[in-house]
């Protein structure tokens, strides 16, 4: 089983609406877990980091369940410009915990 | 700042030639790593650092050296290109301790091997 798993997509939404991607890791040991975004033929970039209470940047709402081991994503009133891959990461426990475990991505379309 | 720099941006090469890809960051950032990225198969990691002088193999190393003589930079080799080699490869840095800091990733190399 790959350490973290995400519905590739895509997620075809109009602008305005509210989506939501969940992601799902499979080491019970793991600590830190982040969104990172994609832009197309770009580097990813860090979007948020997940902390155990849940938190929330603007638009932005990560949330972190530890019993079911699954982290989502809300974009609430999605624009244009989120247009995007979506990428869960999440830590190894392997190697003293350095290496960062990185979904393949969730692919988001926001439409006029 | 300059952050993650990589060099070249694209690069073409034969089966069988040998060819290093540069990677420096100026944040002095302890944790080093190369990762190639494939379409349908996510990042990666071929190989990491955690300072100057240690290296490790990630989950993809086979074809590829690193060494680590400076804090700076982080070269990946390739040793004997073959075309599945073909990828995106991303450099990237962090502080070591990953729970609390971003880890940054260099613009990408966009490898050919024919």
């Amino acid at each position: 089983r790959k350490e973290v798993e995400q519905d590739p997509g895509p997620f075809n939404v109009p602008e305005g609406a509210t989506v939501a991607f969940n992601c799902t890791y499979s080491n019970s040991a793991s600590q830190s877990f982040f969104w990172y975004r994609q832009d197309c033929r770009k580097e990813p970039k860090l979007l948020m980091s997940v902390y155990s209470s849940g938190n929330e940047d603007g638009r932005f709402t990560a949330q972190l369940n530890r019993a079911s081991q699954y982290i989502s994503l809300l974009i609430r009133d999605s624009k244009l410009s989120d247009s995007a891959t979506y990428l869960c990461v999440v830590n190894s426990n392997k190697d003293s915990g350095y290496a960062l475990n990185f979904g393949k991505g969730t692919s988001l379309l926001v439409t006029p | 700042n300059a952050g993650v720099t990589q060099t070249p941006k694209f690069q073409v090469l034969k089966t069988g030639q040998s060819m290093t890809l540069q990677c420096a960051q100026d944040m002095n950032h302890e944790y080093m790593s190369w990762y190639r990225q494939d379409p349908g198969m996510g990042l990666r990691l071929i190989h990491y650092s955690v300072g100057a002088g240690i290296t490790d193999q990630g989950e993809v190393p086979n074809g590829y050296n690193v060494s680590r003589s400076t804090t700076e930079d982080f070269p990946l080799r390739l040793l004997s290109a073959a075309p599945s080699q073909t990828s995106v490869y991303f450099c990237a840095s962090r502080y070591r301790q990953v729970q609390f800091y971003e880890q940054y990733f260099g613009p990408g190399t966009r490898l050919t091997v024919t």
